[in-house]
């Protein structure tokens, strides 16, 4: 059964550091794109960017370059997410869902984690 | 970037009733148009991709269908669980989802 788990939700201040994982399962992880999408509180969805871990090659949306890092352990088949330095503006739901070529739909999502952001 | 618009934001509908969205993109992006549905608290549920293709597991009263720059998702028959919001999704370039429509119970 294709799996994608995600670590669990994280209280952060402004200001923190911040790493979430994704946890693939069920199928080879090296060779499906691993995409992170935000879904901030009553918005839509945004994609961040995505990551292919068969050769780590990783794409960012323009509104998110810089912002966020992401990278992939093969080894532990884990995807993750990270900030240097948390906002207010980051809170929200992150997903992350797999695709299998660069065209493809996202055919399973991870069940989300909620990050908030507050003093 | 390609933009990605889609009508209405909103309906309200009765159970059995036909419920049309429609999608638009900003360029021709083929038919790399994926829909999808979520409901509240839960991640979005893949329903159609490539325009027309039904994800499996996904019941047939779902459609897709495209013309030029234009998709629609069809509910022939709307059931208490569809009640949810959908988004369409371009693949065709660098990823863009639409701002999605709310389907609730009139």
């Amino acid at each position: 059964e294709v799996q994608l788990v995600q670590s669990g939700a994280e209280v952060k201040k402004p200001g923190e550091s911040l790493k979430i994982s994704c946890k693939g399962s069920g199928y080879s992880f090296t060779n499906y794109w691993v995409a992170w999408v935000r879904q901030m509180p009553g918005k839509g969805l945004e994609w961040m960017g995505i990551i292919y871990p068969g050769d780590s090659d990783t794409r960012y949306s323009p509104s998110f370059e810089g912002q966020v890092i992401i990278s992939a352990d093969k080894s532990i088949t884990t995807a993750y997410l990270q900030w240097g330095s948390l906002k207010a503006s980051d809170t929200a739901m992150y997903y992350c869902a797999r695709r299998v070529t660069a065209t493809a739909p996202f055919d399973y999502w991870g069940q989300g984690t909620l990050v908030t952001v507050s003093s | 970037d390609i933009q990605m618009t889609q009508s209405p934001s909103s309906l309200s509908a009765s159970v059995g009733d036909r419920v049309t969205i429609t999608c638009r993109a900003s360029q021709n992006i083929r038919s790399y148009l994926n829909w999808y549905q979520q409901k509240p608290g839960k991640a979005p549920k893949l329903l159609i991709y490539a325009a027309s293709s039904l994800q499996s597991g996904v019941p047939s009263r779902f459609s897709g269908s495209e013309s030029g720059t234009d998709f629609t998702l069809t509910i022939s028959s709307l059931q208490p669980e569809d009640f949810a919001t959908y988004y369409c999704q371009q693949s065709y370039s660098t990823l863009t989802f639409g701002p999605g429509t709310k389907v609730d119970i009139k």
